[in-house]
């Protein structure tokens, strides 16, 4: 069955300090699609990024930047320079396709803090 | 501005009581989803509509039941059979075929606390 696990609960750093979110996922799918999304303390979960299973070129948009790795099923997220703004919670999520047709699964979340 | 519409924010239930929680989009997607938030298990689904008049249950269906009789809206009720609501519910859709390509736009979501 599909899976998403983000191993942290929980991030603190200080402002303009570089951080990692972890993603790891499980699909017996070829075909899927992996998404990051941000939820403020307002609630509503903003989407970050999409990428699909046969593109795993490196992305970087302005602070934020992904990694996918098929090897390791991974699709960590980086910030560099953190802001406190970027204080959230974030969710990685899965979509295969053939297993769940459009359903997202979502891992548990990451709580970042930024302090500053 | 398109985007999904969720109400009220904040909802408070007695033991016992229906309540039925609104979901509008004018985005015309063709799908919509519900999603149950509890502190530290991410986000489980509830049910979910591809097409106006269908719905399927999700993982968590039990104690909720929900309508799709037009496009833009797809409310929930949660039932005196939910033991446990009290809970941050979120409200989905998307368009695209496959569905989930392009992600979903989510709602703001509402709290519902029993009391």
């Amino acid at each position: 069955a599909q899976k998403v696990t983000q191993a942290q609960t929980e991030i603190s750093v200080v402002e303009k300090e570089d951080v990692t979110l972890d993603c790891v996922y499980e699909t017996r799918d070829t075909t899927y699609y992996l998404f990051w999304y941000k939820q403020p303390p307002s609630g509503e979960l903003v989407f970050l990024i999409r990428r699909n299973s046969f593109d795993e070129q490196n992305e970087i948009s302005g602070r934020y930047s992904w990694n996918f790795q098929k090897s390791t099923s991974s699709f960590n997220f980086t910030i560099t320079a953190s802001q406190v703004v970027d204080s959230a919670v974030y969710f990685c999520a899965l979509s295969d396709l053939e297993t769940s047709g459009s359903r997202l699964t979502f891992g548990e979340g990451t709580q970042l803090t930024v302090n500053p | 501005d398109g985007g999904i519409t969720q109400s009220p924010k904040y909802l408070f239930r007695k033991e016992g009581q229906n309540v039925t929680l609104s979901c509008e989009q004018n985005l015309n997607h063709d799908a919509m989803y519900w999603y149950r938030q509890d502190p530290g298990q991410g986000l489980r689904l509830i049910y979910y509509s591809q097409i106006v008049n269908d719905f399927q249950k999700g993982d968590i269906a039990e104690g909720y039941s929900v309508s799709r009789e037009k496009k833009e809206s797809f409310p929930l009720t949660v039932t005196s059979a939910q033991k446990n609501p009290t809970a941050f519910y979120l409200c989905a859709s998307s368009n695209s075929r496959p569905q989930g390509i392009y992600g979903y736009t989510f709602g703001s979501g509402t709290r519902l606390t029993v009391v």
